[in-house]
């Protein structure tokens, strides 16, 4: 099993543009979320999905958008990119077999907003 | 939604000592609570994490304690190493939500050889 697999790992963007992280997971989790890691603030989650065609917001949703229309693939969209957005994105994904447990994190993008 | 304060930010130790990182929650009806460990440049990974309806538990040379009733909870590394160095997270998931894992700030953890 690969696991969970981000695209890109490093990525640089001028404002105003756009650009999509890809997520895929191997495991047949329904749980995938998208979290944003910034110097002293830990981990924030952005949205995140329970199963195809059904997600939500979490808790910095502004500016990302995302849709799932497959169990493996969860992809975050920044439709027009700002320096707000540079950060380490983070793609996690856990079963919702039984009690809630391990969320398992992709390698991370880095983005870069100038 | 679920506010979680983890103290300190920073924390270095001697190898061989041990470390303690404190966090607390707002919402008394979470019901569980992970920690994870991200050494640098690598993800984030589950080291250790404990139900509300269990005090403590251990894993070797961590532990991990709740207390309920003031809204706590703790790491314990004992017998620090080299590897033990790394930002550690603790989190919390709210019974009204568990779909919304909330993250502390994180603690950057050094042990001095």
């Amino acid at each position: 099993n690969a696991g969970v697999t981000q695209t890109p790992k490093f990525q640089v963007l001028k404002t105003g543009q756009s650009m999509t992280l890809q997520c895929a997971q191997d495991m047949n989790h329904e749980y995938m979320s998208w979290y944003r890691q910034d110097p002293g603030m830990g981990l924030r989650l952005i949205h995140y999905s329970v199963g195809a065609g059904i997600t939500d917001q979490g808790e910095v949703p502004n500016g990302y958008n995302v849709s799932r229309s497959t169990t493996e693939d969860f992809p975050l969209r920044l439709l027009s990119a700002a320096p707000s957005q540079t950060s380490v994105y983070f793609c996690a994904s856990r079963t919702m077999t039984g009690p809630v447990g391990e969320l398992f994190f992709g390698e991370g993008s880095r983005l870069t907003v100038l | 939604g679920e506010n979680v304060e983890q103290h300190p930010s920073t924390l270095s130790v001697q190898e061989g000592d041990s470390a303690v990182i404190k966090c607390t929650y707002s919402d008394s009806a979470s019901n569980y609570f992970p920690w994870y460990k991200q050494e640098l440049g690598k993800r984030p990974q589950l080291i250790i994490d404990i139900r509300s309806n269990v005090g403590e538990k251990k894993d070797q040379r961590i532990a991990v304690t709740l207390n309920k009733t003031a809204k706590h909870f703790s790491l314990h590394i004992t017998e620090t190493q080299p590897e033990d160095s790394a930002v550690y997270f603790c989190a919390a998931i709210p019974r009204s939500n568990d779909y919304k894992l909330s993250f502390g700030a994180g603690t950057t953890v050094t042990v001095r050889a």
